[in-house]
């Protein structure tokens, strides 16, 4: 079935470093990708997305690049901030959206120290 | 971008009685609605599909008596945890989809619901 890997966390960075968070999948078809982000006590906000292969969704700073050949979606910003610090959901949409249904990886804790 | 609410934020209730969370979309139409549960420092889970006008579709492992999904309207999708426990403490997140959007990828969520059961 569907699945999606993410690095483990806590990353730890300071502030200005560079970032990026590995996300694999493992999925029949070209399913749509994402990104999303939660703060501390909150739901879940879209970061960005990508639908097909070689397309790169980018939003506030932060790229990811969805490559077929490596089944890879990982997430950069050159340069991150305090207020950052959250933890990073990859998903995906599998073919024929599979009823909408999003897989998630475990999720990237963020820590940006100043 | 839309707006799915969450309501309750936070509650807190005692062993043994029901809770109802809310989830509605303020400002689109959701024929299907998600419901997640996330333990602390970990990924979601996906409990349950809810559909309006017909039965939620459960994901194996949860249980349907349990957690009763009614998705009575386009807009509200509630769950409520009968007869909770301290293990049915967690962060509970629906989320919804604007249908109504062509070429709609995206999936707008709650804020999440913290539900202790002390």
């Amino acid at each position: 079935g569907n699945s999606v890997t993410q690095m483990e966390g806590p990353v730890t960075l300071s502030e200005e470093a560079f970032l990026t968070i590995n996300c694999t999948y493992t999925a029949t078809g070209y399913p749509s990708l994402f990104w999303y982000v939660q703060y501390p006590g909150e739901g879940l906000q879209l970061l960005l997305k990508a639908t097909k292969a070689d397309d790169k969704g980018s939003n506030k700073g932060f790229e990811a690049t969805y490559r077929k050949e490596t089944t890879s979606f990982h997430l950069e910003k050159g340069s991150v901030q305090v207020s950052d610090s959250a933890v990073y959901f990859c998903a995906l949409r599998g073919l024929y959206n599979q009823g909408g249904k999003l897989i998630f990886g475990q999720g990237t804790e963020l820590s940006v120290k100043p | 971008g839309a707006v799915v609410s969450q309501h309750p934020s936070r509650v807190i209730c005692k062993s043994g009685t029901s809770v109802k969370i809310e989830c509605r979309s303020l400002d689109f139409q959701a024929t299907t609605m998600f419901w997640y549960r996330q333990f602390p420092k970990q990924s979601l889970m996906l409990m349950a599909t809810s559909n309006e006008g017909s039965k939620a579709t459960y994901e194996q492992g949860v249980e349907k008596d349990k957690f009763l999904i009614n998705h009575a309207s386009l807009t509200l999708s509630t769950l409520t945890v009968t007869s909770a426990h301290p293990e049915d403490s967690s962060f509970y997140i629906c989320s919804a989809r604007d249908e109504g959007t062509y070429m709609n990828t995206e999936a707008f969520f709650g804020q999440g619901t913290r539900l202790t059961v002390v």
